[in-house]
């Protein structure tokens, strides 16, 4: 299976400030990665798809870009809705996988 | 608007078989370049993905499970349905339903998801 490695696991942050959230993969994986986004109780919902495309209503602050096998989602200036749980996900075989999450919280 | 709601028991006994559904409205399991996925989250921790069924009738399903599950499609009803039998304490997590689309790539991403049904395995 496809072994994503999120990092970091956790990061606090302030209103305003850039935010970057890395996604490995092993092996590689091609553009199919997702980000999605969850917040307590709720389920996640889908950010960005094929490493770069941004879903469609997702504010232009999100955004994703990839580098070979490695991954970062980006927000250029947290917002306090975007405090939340972070995943990334790949596409590109079965099992489908998920990386551990990214925590963002308020500094 | 395609909407996703999950629905079953919300407590099993150990060594039962867990039966959730997942029921669409807005939209049609049938139709479109559309899968029908299921993942699930313990308590505090991670997503598992379980396994999908596309409307083909293909499946595809997580080896660490494929021996105890069915995911099926019931195109008359709108729904889709996971049966996991044997099940232990380890099942026990919040179940999400999903709707995955290619948006014109090559691979597919869970783009609607329903909001979760929690599901406890104890005596």
């Amino acid at each position: 299976a496809i072994r994503l490695t999120q990092s970091p696991s956790s990061l606090s942050a302030s209103v305003g400030d850039r935010v970057a959230i890395t996604c490995r993969a092993s092996p590689g994986i091609s553009s199919a990665l997702a980000w999605y986004q969850q917040k307590p109780g709720k389920a996640p919902s889908l950010l960005i798809y094929d490493a770069s495309s941004l879903e469609s209503g997702v504010p232009s602050r999100f955004s994703g870009s990839a580098s070979g096998t490695d991954f970062t989602l980006t927000i250029s200036s947290l917002q306090p809705e975007d405090f939340a749980t972070y995943y990334c996900q790949q596409s590109n075989s079965y099992p489908l996988t998920f990386g551990g999450g990214t925590k963002v919280e308020i500094k | 608007q395609v909407q996703l709601q999950e629905s079953g028991p919300g407590l099993v006994k150990p060594s039962q078989t867990l039966t959730l559904t997942c029921t669409v409205s807005g939209g049609s399991v049938s139709s479109g370049s559309y899968c029908w996925t299921w993942i699930r989250q313990p308590a505090g921790k991670g997503l598992e993905w379980i396994g999908l069924i596309c409307n083909s009738g293909t499946t595809n399903y997580n080896p660490s499970l494929k021996s105890r599950l069915t995911i099926s499609l019931d195109t008359s009803n709108n729904q889709f349905s996971l049966s996991l039998s044997s099940v232990t304490a380890a099942d026990t997590a919040t179940y999400y339903c999903a709707r995955e689309y290619d948006f014109w790539t090559d691979y597919y991403y869970m783009d609607v998801w329903g909001k979760g049904t929690t599901v406890t395995v104890s005596s």
